[in-house]
Order: C-alpha cells, then sequence, then structure tokens
C-alpha cells in the first residue's frame, strides 16, 4: 500500500512570497490533515478534511492560508504572502475514519522563511 | 480548549525501562493515541486506547484512565533506537460536530544512552 505522498520535500522562499504544499493522501482514506509542526514542538492541526468538507480550521490564519481538497483525494495547502514565523514542517496525515483511527503521516515539507 | 501535557525532555539507559506520562482536559473525548517521531521524519503509530486500562505491544504498552484524563506509555527493554520523541494525541469531537480532531501534545524527548 502507497504511503501518503508530499511535495516538495524543501522550499525556500523569501518573506511576502507565496509557497504551495501538495498531499496525495492513502487511496480511499476520506479524511486529511495539514499539520505545521515547529522545531521542537508538537504538530498543530491546521485544517481537516472529511472527503472534500471542512471539519475543523480553527487554527488556519486565513488571512494568508488557505487549503482545498478539489474532489475530495488530493489537496493543497497555500500560504500568500509568508512570514518568518512561518518556517516549519508541514505534515499531511490521512485516516480512513475522522480521528478515531491511526492518522498515517507523509514525510512532510520543510519550508524555510528568510 | 484542549490542554495537553507531557515532559519536555526525558533520559534513560539502554535495558531499562521508562514511563513517559500525558494528562489531557478536553470535551468529547473518543481515545489517545501514541506516536513516535525520529528526528527528520514523520510521526508513526505506536498505540491506540480508546477504554480504561493497558494495552500490551510487544515492548511497548499504553495505559488510558479516562476519569483522571491520564495516559502513560512504557517502554521496556530500552534499545538506543528508542531515542526519539514520543507524542501523546487526543482523538475528540470537533466542535458542533460528530467528526473525531486530532490533537497533538508538544512530545517528549527521550534520550537513551548506552
Amino acid at each position: 500500500e502507497a504511503g501518503v505522498a508530499q511535495s516538495p520535500r524543501y522550499k525556500i522562499i523569501e518573506k511576502r512570497q507565496s509557497v504551495a504544499f501538495w498531499c496525495n493522501p492513502i487511496s480511499g482514506h476520506a479524511t486529511l490533515y495539514w499539520y505545521q509542526q515547529i522545531l521542537g514542538q508538537g504538530p498543530k492541526l491546521l485544517i481537516q478534511f472529511q472527503n472534500n468538507g471542512v471539519v475543523d480550521d480553527s487554527q488556519l490564519p486565513k488571512d494568508r492560508f488557505s487549503a482545498e481538497r478539489l474532489k475530495g483525494v488530493d489537496s493543497t495547502l497555500k500560504i500568500q504572502p509568508a512570514k518568518l514565523e512561518d518556517s516549519a514542517v508541514y505534515l499531511c496525515a490521512s485516516s480512513s475514519m475522522t480521528g478515531n483511527t491511526e492518522a498515517f503521516f507523509g514525510q512532510g515539507t520543510r519550508l524555510t522563511v528568510v | 480548549g484542549q490542554n495537553i501535557d507531557q515532559p519536555t525532555e526525558m533520559t534513560a539507559t539502554e535495558g531499562a525501562i521508562v514511563q513517559i506520562n500525558c494528562t489531557y482536559q478536553t470535551s468529547g473525548f473518543n481515545g489517545l493515541f501514541w506516536y513516535q517521531q525520529h528526528a527528520g521524519e514523520a510521526p508513526t503509530f505506536l498505540s491506540y486506547n480508546v477504554l480504561d486500562g493497558l494495552e500490551e505491544k510487544g515492548r511497548f504498552s499504553s495505559f488510558l484512565s479516562r476519569s483522571k484524563g491520564y495516559s502513560y506509555l512504557l517502554l521496556k527493554e530500552l534499545q538506543m533506537k528508542d531515542s526519539a520523541s514520543y507524542l501523546c494525541a487526543v482523538s475528540h469531537n470537533a466542535g458542533g460536530t460528530s467528526y473525531g480532531k486530532l490533537t497533538f501534545g508538544q512530545g517528549t524527548i527521550l534520550t537513551v544512552h548506552p
């Protein structure tokens, strides 16, 4: 079974630029999560999708972050414009059910904003 | 809101036993996960507790007390490769919905010495 795929693995941008991350979840997984993990901290949930609908986006900074999951499969997370404090690893995860079964994580995208 | 507490760092000796505690305060609790995360890698699933009691899986065991809002991860016969961050994650219902949301603690960095 293929795992969660994310790209790119690394990205360096200047502040005020925009960036997009892509995630392809495990086939058949209805739930998709985007987490932000700052060095030395636990993952922070940004947005959770159930199929193509949003379950929770209460911690998503909506003035600069946006995410979509068209057709309930792949997802993209965008930051525009980026700030220095957005430097982090962005992890995508998927599970077959919402929050009650194991979530499988991708390798993440390490973003550095300079 | 959700509050999840775990120690920041722990050290132990190879071959020993270590217990990592996690306390939580949340509404709509569904269950509690433990994940392992090696430096620079994605979190990987270790265990999931829904009911009170001990779940044993090889060298790793996890305990849950729902009434006390308390869990621990027990690692036996420690090996050098067990040096990693251990993340406690609570599954709870997203506000106003029946969907489970996965919230992580900050993680406990375990260092195993020879």
